[in-house]
């Protein structure tokens, strides 16, 4: 039972317009969520994080919007650089915070110059 | 810079061999580490949670005795894949988590690319 979804295993954008991520969570008690870039053969890299207290966090170019109603999160990327392709993960743990890391299985982003 | 490092980067290995792979907190200490598994075109999955002074918590599936996991100190969680075969090859993750004033963010090292002949 998958309990972070991300349902679009690729995503195509021209450079320059936004890119949206999107991802679900079936467990209310998640309550820290975490996006990471992770490029071939490489381990991920933190990008940015919320926590269940907010709905919104910028930084840069990436902001990260959470609906706790509808267990939604997504990562937007604007303006897309071809330097953002790669495989982008959700992630989310519990209350007690890292006794577990709950990935995605990711989508692949490819930025077209 | 990289905060959590491993060692070996990728490794070649024979068929019953065993293989131990190192991660490192660069400046921080970390009482507990995490290791993951990457299998093509499937997400990171928990192997185990590696506790400095402790046993080792292993996800549900995951063999003990096939893949040792030691917390030797504050700064290093080893992870060793014993008598090695070819479905162990992987690209094998750790990370640490690491508090930066109320904020604490999980970091990971670059991995290590296992290829078992």
């Amino acid at each position: 039972d998958q309990q972070v979804k991300q349902n679009s295993p690729s995503l195509s954008v021209q450079e320059g317009r936004i890119s949206i991520l999107n991802c679900d969570y079936t467990n209310s008690m998640f309550d820290y969520f975490l996006w990471y870039k992770k490029y071939p053969a490489e381990g991920p890299t933190f990008l940015i994080s919320i926590s269940s207290i907010k709905d919104k966090n910028e930084d840069g170019r990436f902001t990260v919007f959470l609906n706790k109603s509808a267990k939604h999160l997504s990562l937007h990327i604007v303006p897309s650089q071809p330097g953002d392709s790669a495989v982008y993960f959700c992630a989310a743990s519990a209350r007690t915070s890292y006794d577990k890391v709950i990935f995605g299985p990711g989508t692949s982003l490819s930025v077209i110059p | 810079g990289a905060v959590v490092s491993q060692h070996p980067s990728r490794v070649i290995c024979k068929s019953g061999t065993s293989v131990k792979i190192e991660c490192r907190s660069l400046d921080f200490q970390a009482t507990t580490m995490f290791w993951y598994r990457q299998f093509p075109k499937k997400s990171l999955m928990l192997m185990a949670t590696s506790n400095e002074g402790s046993k080792a918590t292993y996800e549900q599936g995951v063999e003990k005795d096939k893949f040792l996991i030691n917390h030797a100190s504050l700064t290093l969680s080893t992870l060793t894949v014993t008598s090695a075969h070819p479905e162990d090859s992987s690209f094998y993750i750790c990370s640490a988590p690491r508090t930066s004033g109320r904020q604490e963010t999980q970091y990971f090292g670059p991995g290590t690319r296992l290829l078992v002949l």
